[in-house]
């Protein structure tokens, strides 16, 4: 069965960096692009960006241009996201979610990471 | 970036009534449209697809419509296990995003 396990929590102090990963299973991890989102305490989701875990291309909101990189080991079928230059906005619960039509640029996600909190705290 | 609002932000219903969430587009998405559902503490799970289509495993008491800027997303008879709160979000235009939620309570 298709599974995406994340690293644990982390806390980190403002101007710090993150790196947080998502081990994928149960599927053929170059297939299906990983797109990570994330959900501040109480409030909605917002898209990230994703990365093609096949060639390693990227795509990134532009809010998040120039502090997010998406990367990948194709040998741990394992992808990362490292978010630098920490504020406290940016505490939040950060997931892995993967593309559910393989193959393409598909913005469907169909399962899942367990989610990482990421705690910005001077 | 396209807006989605979401209304109402919150209900009360009871078990077996039909509940109706709209989302709304400040522009066009054609049917690029897809509904989760998020329950408290977990991930979101993909619903409905594609405005209309339901995720394989997932109820037929849930259904979505819609089409250009306006969607309705339809519990068509409330059970507890639905409590939680809904998000539309769209896709036809990057980055994707989502509406704020509609949290259903019993």
């Amino acid at each position: 069965q298709v599974q995406l396990v994340q690293s644990g929590a982390e806390v980190r102090k403002p101007g710090a960096s993150v790196k947080i990963s998502c081990r994928a299973s149960g599927y053929s991890f170059t297939s299906h692009y990983m797109h990570w989102v994330r959900q501040a305490p109480g409030q909605g989701l917002e898209w990230m960006g994703v990365i093609n875990p096949s060639g390693g291309s990227t795509s990134y909101a532009q809010k998040f241009q120039g502090r997010v990189t998406l990367t990948r080991g194709t040998s741990t079928s394992t992808v990362y996201m490292e978010l630098s230059g920490l504020r406290s906005e940016d505490t939040a619960v950060y997931y892995c979610a993967r593309a559910q039509a393989p193959y393409n640029w598909n913005y469907q996600f169909d399962f899942w990471g367990q989610g990482t909190l990421v705690t910005v705290s001077s | 970036d396209i807006q989605m609002t979401q209304s109402p932000s919150s209900l009360s219903a009871s078990v077996g009534d039909r509940v109706t969430i709209t989302c709304q587009a400040s522009q066009d998405i054609s049917e690029y449209l897809n509904w989760y559902q998020q329950k408290p503490g977990k991930a979101p799970n993909l619903l409905i697809y594609d405005a209309s289509n339901l995720q394989s495993g997932v109820t037929s008491r849930f259904s979505g419509s819609g089409s250009g800027t306006d969607f309705t997303f339809t519990i068509s008879s409330l059970q507890p296990e639905d409590i939680a709160t809904y998000y539309c979000q769209q896709y036809d235009h990057l980055p994707p995003t989502f509406g704020g939620g509609t949290k259903v309570e019993i």
